[in-house]
C-alpha cells in the first residue's frame, strides 16, 4: 500500500504568520491530493485539493503545491489565525479500479494568538 | 441536503456483544467509505463500496468486521463479537465518484467497548 508521511507532526506558530505542512508519499500512481482539517471533536473536512497535471492551487489563505518527480505535496497557510488550529491530513490516491487510498497521521496546528 | 447520516453517535457496549454502525449517504453520490480513527492508529480506510459495490476490503481487520450497502442510500458496518481494542471513532463519508473527488464525512459514531 501507499506510505504516506506529514512533517511536523505538531506545529505551533503565532498569529499572522505561516505555516507549511509537507507530505511525501511513495506511490506513484497517485495523481489526487487532497488536504483535509479536521477541528477538536469533529469531522474531517476537505480545504483543498490538486490534481496531477496542476502544480499548484490557492484559494484565499490556503495553497497547495505539488512536486511529482519528488512525490511530496504541501499546505501552506498565510496570515495565519486561531480558527486554523485543528489537525491537518493529507490522502494521496490514485484513481478508480486500484483505489489506494490512505491518510497521513496528521499534523497538528496550534496557532498562538 | 443534510450530508452523510450516522447512527448512533455513541455506542458504548460490553466485550463479545455485536455493534451494528450505519450510514446514509449524501444522495446522488456513488461511492461511500467507512473510516476508524484512533490516537494509536489515525485515520484508517476500512472498505469502500462504488455503485453499492464492494471494491476494496483490504482495510478490514478481521472477520469480525462486515459492512453492507444494500441499497445506494443505506449502509452498515458490523462487529461481531466486539474487543475493546475496537473502541475508536468511526467515520463513514460518500462521494461523487471514486476519483478525483471532495469526501463528505458523516459525524462519526464514537464506540466504546468494555
Amino acid at each position: 500500500g501507499e506510505n504516506v508521511e506529514q512533517h511536523p507532526s505538531t506545529l505551533s506558530v503565532q498569529e499572522g504568520d505561516s505555516a507549511v505542512i509537507k507530505c511525501t508519499y511513495s506511490d506513484s500512481a497517485s495523481n489526487y491530493f487532497p488536504w483535509y482539517k479536521q477541528e477538536l471533536g469533529k469531522r474531517p473536512q476537505l480545504i483543498i485539493d490538486i490534481r496531477s497535471n496542476v502544480g499548484e492551487k490557492k484559494d484565499q489563505r490556503i495553497a497547495v503545491t505539488l512536486n511529482k518527480t519528488a512525490k511530496h505535496f504541501s499546505l501552506h497557510i498565510t496570515e495565519t489565525q486561531p480558527e486554523d488550529s485543528a489537525v491537518y491530513f493529507c490522502a494521496p490516491h490514485s484513481g478508480a479500479g486500484s483505489y489506494q487510498l490512505t491518510f497521513g497521521k496528521g499534523t497538528k496546528l496550534s496557532v498562538i494568538p | 441536503d443534510a450530508g452523510v447520516i450516522q447512527s448512533p453517535r455513541h455506542e458504548v457496549t460490553e466485550m463479545g456483544q455485536e455493534v451494528t454502525l450505519r450510514c446514509k449517504p449524501i444522495s446522488g453520490h456513488n461511492s461511500l467509505f467507512w473510516y476508524r480513527q484512533t490516537m494509536m492508529r489515525g485515520l484508517e480506510l476500512l472498505i469502500y463500496f462504488n455503485n453499492n459495490v464492494p471494491i476494496d476490503d483490504s482495510g478490514m481487520p478481521e472477520d469480525r468486521f462486515s459492512a453492507k450497502m444494500p441499497n445506494a442510500s443505506f449502509s452498515t458496518l458490523k462487529i461481531q463479537p466486539s474487543e475493546p481494542r475496537d473502541s475508536a471513532v468511526y467515520f463513514c463519508a460518500s462521494s461523487l465518484t471514486d476519483t478525483y473527488n471532495e469526501q463528505f464525512f458523516g459525524p462519526g459514531t464514537r464506540l466504546t467497548v468494555l
